[in-house]
């Protein structure tokens, strides 16, 4: 696709329930990030892919929060048991290989209420 | 472990003055330096990074930096503002060791008066 997808934009919860966020990447490239935004801050790194493979989830803040990415393309963000804590935005981002220097392209994120 | 500091939540510039966004890091290892800008329900818009080689790098809009080893600084300048400037700026780092995603400081604000 010509940029990094994310559905839904906007997505209000009831604490407690569960939610799913999708990140759509630019399609062949490789390594995939998810990041959390909270209001008025920069975002923090939550987990990485490369390919299927989770590499890194040492940002996921519990185990309420999972990620996966099974044809190494599409990813979901899973988050269980919202609370309102988990209000952020959540940013996906893609780069075509896996070098730290490469250019992160960024999706519009996915803002997240959890009344 | 690498961390960035960006002095200034909020900096506001008449329209055509110059326009001065400061980034600090922290790194024990070469870094890479990224300038990012974020407009309101936007995502994330590279506007210039430094990885190797010149020290001075352009980026879109007439933005650019410069990396300055000996005082860890990338900081963000721009000659003459436009209005359409306005947003927030986020400025990154990230390394060839450990975690591969990039550590962003908390942001600086840029307001454009007319």
């Amino acid at each position: 696709g010509a940029g990094v997808s994310q559905s839904p934009r906007y997505k209000v919860a009831k604490r407690g329930q569960d939610v799913a966020l999708r990140c759509d990447p630019i399609s062949g490239h490789v390594s995939l990030f998810w990041y959390q935004q909270a209001l008025g801050q920069g975002p923090e790194f939550l987990t990485y892919f490369q390919n299927e493979a989770q590499l890194d989830k040492s940002g996921l803040p519990s185990d309420r929060f999972f990620a996966e990415r099974p044809e190494g393309s599409v990813s979901t963000l899973k988050i269980q048991r919202t609370q309102q804590e988990d209000s952020a935005v959540y940013l996906c981002a893609s780069i075509f290989q896996y070098g730290s220097q490469e250019t992160q392209y960024f999706g519009p994120g996915t803002r997240l209420l959890v009344l | 472990a690498q961390s960035v500091t960006q002095l200034g939540s909020h900096v506001s510039v008449s329209e055509g003055a110059l326009v001065l966004l400061r980034c600090n890091y922290s790194s024990s290892v070469p870094p890479y330096l990224f300038w990012y800008v974020q407009y309101p329900n936007q995502g994330l818009q590279l506007l210039l990074k430094y990885t190797t080689g010149a020290t001075l790098v352009k980026g879109i809009n007439g933005f650019e930096a410069e990396f300055k080893k000996s005082e860890t600084s990338f900081h963000l300048t721009k000659p003459s503002a436009h209005m359409s400037d306005a947003a927030e700026y986020f400025c990154a780092v990230s390394t060839d060791t450990g975690r591969r995603a990039l550590t962003f400081g908390s942001g600086t604000r840029l307001q454009v008066q007319p």
